[in-house]
C-alpha cells in the first residue's frame, strides 16, 4: 500500500491569502487526485493531478482558485487562491495504484479561512 | 457516470449487535467496490473491497456483498465495538476509465456501550 504524508496539516488562514498543501508518496504513482471534503459532507473530487501533462479539473473547479503542480511521480501541490470562508474545508490527497485499483489517502490538511 | 447511492446516513447500534450499510450504483460497467471507514480527523482508510467476479468477502467481523444483477453492494460488520464508530464510505470504480472512485454520501455509524 501507499503511504501519503500532506503537509501542514492544519492552518488558520485570513480571507484573501493563498494556501499551498503539499503532497508526498512514498512511491511512484502516476495518478494522484485533490479532494475537497467540507464539514459533514462527502468527498468531492477536485482535480486529477497526472506528471507531465496539466491537471483536469472537475465541474465547479478552476485553475486559477486551485493551481496544482505535479513535478514528478511522488509529489504534488494544491495552492488555494485567494482563500475566503467558503474555502475552509479538509483537502485531501490520494493516489491510485493501477496494478489493483485500489485508491489510497493522505491524512489530510484541515483549512479554516476567517 | 456513476452515481453511488449510500444508505443509512447514519447508523446507531448497541455494542455487540452487527450493522449493515447498503450502496447502490448506476454504471454497470464498474467492475471494482472498496469501502473506505474515516475516523474524526483523519484520512480515508481502506477496510475492505470486492471485485465484481465475486460474490462476497470477508475479513474477520467485515463482510461486503455484491448483487452484480440488481447493481448493490453492502457492508457487514458483526459485533460491533466502540471503536468502530466512524464514518464508512463506499465507492464504486471502472477499470477500464481513467477516473477516480465515485463516493457515496457515507454513513455516521456510532456504537453505543
Amino acid at each position: 500500500s501507499a503511504v501519503i504524508s500532506q503537509k501542514p496539516s492544519r492552518d488558520i488562514c485570513q480571507r484573501g491569502t493563498s494556501l499551498t498543501i503539499q503532497c508526498q508518496v512514498d512511491s511512484q504513482v502516476t495518478m494522484m487526485f485533490w479532494y475537497r471534503q467540507q464539514p459533514g459532507q462527502s468527498l468531492t473530487l477536485i482535480a486529477t493531478a497526472n506528471q507531465g501533462s496539466e491537471a483536469t479539473y472537475e465541474s465547479g473547479f478552476v485553475i486559477d482558485k486551485f493551481p496544482i503542480s505535479r513535478p514528478n511521480l511522488t509529489f504534488s501541490t494544491l495552492t488555494v487562491s485567494n482563500m475566503s470562508p467558503e474555502d475552509s474545508s479538509i483537502y485531501l490527497c490520494s493516489v491510485l495504484d493501477t496494478a489493483t485499483d485500489t485508491q489510497y489517502f493522505g491524512p489530510g490538511t484541515r483549512l479554516t479561512v476567517l | 457516470g456513476e452515481n453511488v447511492e449510500q444508505h443509512p446516513s447514519t447508523l446507531s447500534v448497541q455494542e455487540g449487535d452487527s450493522a449493515v450499510i447498503k450502496c447502490t450504483y448506476s454504471d454497470s460497467a464498474s467492475n471494482y467496490f472498496p469501502w473506505y471507514k474515516q475516523e474524526l480527523g483523519k484520512g480515508p482508510q481502506l477496510i475492505i473491497d470486492i471485485r465484481s467476479n465475486v460474490g462476497e468477502k470477508k475479513d474477520q467481523r467485515i463482510a461486503v456483498t455484491l448483487n452484480k444483477t440488481a447493481k448493490h453492494f453492502s457492508l457487514h460488520i458483526t459485533e460491533t465495538q466502540p471503536e468502530d464508530s466512524a464514518v464508512y464510505f463506499c465507492a464504486a470504480f471502472r477499470s477500464s476509465g481513467n477516473t477516480p472512485l465515485v463516493f457515496g454520501k457515507g454513513t455516521r455509524l456510532s456504537v453505543i456501550a
